[in-house]
């Protein structure tokens, strides 16, 4: 167990939806990150909050936003979905926003579009 | 740049052989790389890292090594179990105005064969 908690474990939705995914990162952990990873593919980073506020951006669709709250934990917000949305999509957090620090993931979000 | 090139994208190898697999880095600010393992169906793990002030680090069955002047490091596996079989991922993560900016590598599936 990472200490990184996830929730849901899978979701099912229909295309033109809107589904939030939540993230608890590991006590004491001020970074978080959110990753995308489509069937056999990489982990395509999307998103870094650090204490609250954006640090940096990958890749990530202007239907996709995120937030990090005061306590923390973070939320990723996937709207008018579409088939290809379809992933894991990966929280992890670390301790510092300094690029020497191990990064713990969660176990993962499984979101299927249907 | 910031990109970050592994290969190959697949690897076979018998039971007790060695594996390597080689990450290619672009951003020469780049000063931490860690290697992650991803088992079928979980979340990736870190399993060996090295900093830019060190050429290698081994840990029992697993090393890395790093060429700062090439900008490559690369995972070697020896005396490999099936256990070993798994996606591996290279990272290198950078400091992008003070903060962590992390890119990984595209995986590569190592299968060892019994």
């Amino acid at each position: 167990d990472s200490g990184v908690t996830q929730t849901p474990k899978h979701l099912i939705t229909a295309t033109g939806q809107r589904v939030t995914l939540r993230c608890s990162p590991r006590s004491g952990d001020l970074s978080v990150y959110w990753y995308q990873q489509s069937l056999d593919q990489g982990l395509q980073f999307l998103i870094q909050y650090y204490n609250g506020e954006e640090r940096a951006k990958g890749n990530i669709l202007e239907r996709f936003s995120a937030q990090q709250f005061p306590d923390l934990h973070s939320e990723l917000n996937l709207s008018s979905l579409e088939l290809g949305d379809s992933a894991l999509y990966f929280c992890a957090s670390s301790a510092f926003g300094t690029a020497n620090t191990e990064a713990f993931f969660g176990q993962g979000t499984r979101l299927t579009v249907v | 740049g910031e990109n970050v090139e592994q290969h190959p994208s697949t690897l076979s190898v018998q039971e007790g052989d060695s594996a390597v697999i080689k990450c290619t880095y672009s951003d020469s600010a780049s000063n931490y790389f860690p290697w992650y393992k991803q088992e079928l169906g979980k979340r990736p793990q870190l399993i060996i890292d090295i900093r830019s002030n060190v050429g290698e680090k081994k840990d029992q069955r697993i090393a890395v090594t790093l060429n700062k002047t090439a900008k490559h490091f690369s995972l070697h596996i020896t005396e490999t179990q099936p256990e070993d079989s798994a996606v591996y991922f290279c990272a290198a993560p950078r400091n992008s105005g003070g903060y962590q900016k992390v890119t990984f590598g595209t995986g590569t599936k190592l299968q060892v064969i019994p």
